[in-house]
């Protein structure tokens, strides 16, 4: 069984600029999750889909976060305009269960 | 509201030494307890649960047991290899979110010396 897959694996962008990550879940698992790991520091939750429907995404900072999953497969994160402070960890996980969580690899961002 | 507390590392250990990582967490009721492991490069594996008091999960020579009456969670292996060096999440499943809003620790880092 493929993992998760998450492209790219590290990106990075000056200030300003547009940035989106992809994720590719599990085949089957319905439940989407997008973390920010911060260095140091464990996941924290940004939004989760249920499907296709964003069931929680009240840590997501709407102004420049948004994010979509149009099937209720693959789903797109993306900031505009990314800031100094973004630069950290996103992480995509995927669940069957609602319980274990399986984690893809991450994208590093940097933005300078 | 519900958090979860781990050391701080690093930890630096030499092969065949025994690990302990300290774990408590704050919640009401039972939540599911979970360790987690990432690897250098990777994304976040489940090493083991527990889903109620005195349960121990346990998974490649690691165990932890759900210790309700001092709210803790804590890693334990006999004896670590060179291969365990990663970091390890503590995490909480509370019960009043559905069952899914998962809360990490910070993470420990592990270092297994030869």
């Amino acid at each position: 069984e493929a993992g998760v897959v998450q492209s790219p694996r590290y990106k990075i962008i000056e200030k300003k600029q547009p940035v989106a990550f992809w994720c590719n879940p599990i085949s089957g698992h319905n439940t989407l999750y997008w973390y920010l790991q911060n260095l140091g520091q464990g996941p924290e939750l940004l939004i989760r889909y249920e499907n296709e429907e964003a069931v929680d995404d009240s840590q997501l900072p709407k102004d420049r976060f948004s994010a979509e999953r149009l099937k209720g497969v693959d789903s797109t994160l993306k900031i505009q305009p990314a800031e100094l402070g973004d630069s950290a960890v996103y992480l995509c996980a995927s669940s069957r269960d609602k319980e274990t969580q399986y984690f893809g690899p991450g994208t590093r961002l940097l933005v300078l | 509201g519900d958090s979860v507390t781990q050391m701080e590392g690093p930890v630096t250990l030499s092969e065949e030494a025994f690990l302990t990582i300290n774990c408590t967490y704050t919640a009401t009721g039972y939540p599911s307890l979970f360790w987690y492991v990432q690897y250098p490069g990777e994304g976040l594996q489940l090493l083991l649960k527990a889903t109620k008091a005195d349960d121990k999960g346990s998974n490649k020579g690691f165990e932890a047991t759900y210790r309700k009456e001092t709210t803790s969670f804590h890693l334990e292996k006999g004896s670590v290899q060179v291969s365990d060096s990663a970091v390890y999440f503590c995490a909480l499943l509370p019960l009043n979110t559905g069952g899914f809003k998962t809360i990490f620790g910070a993470g420990t880092r592990l270092f297994v010396k030869a």
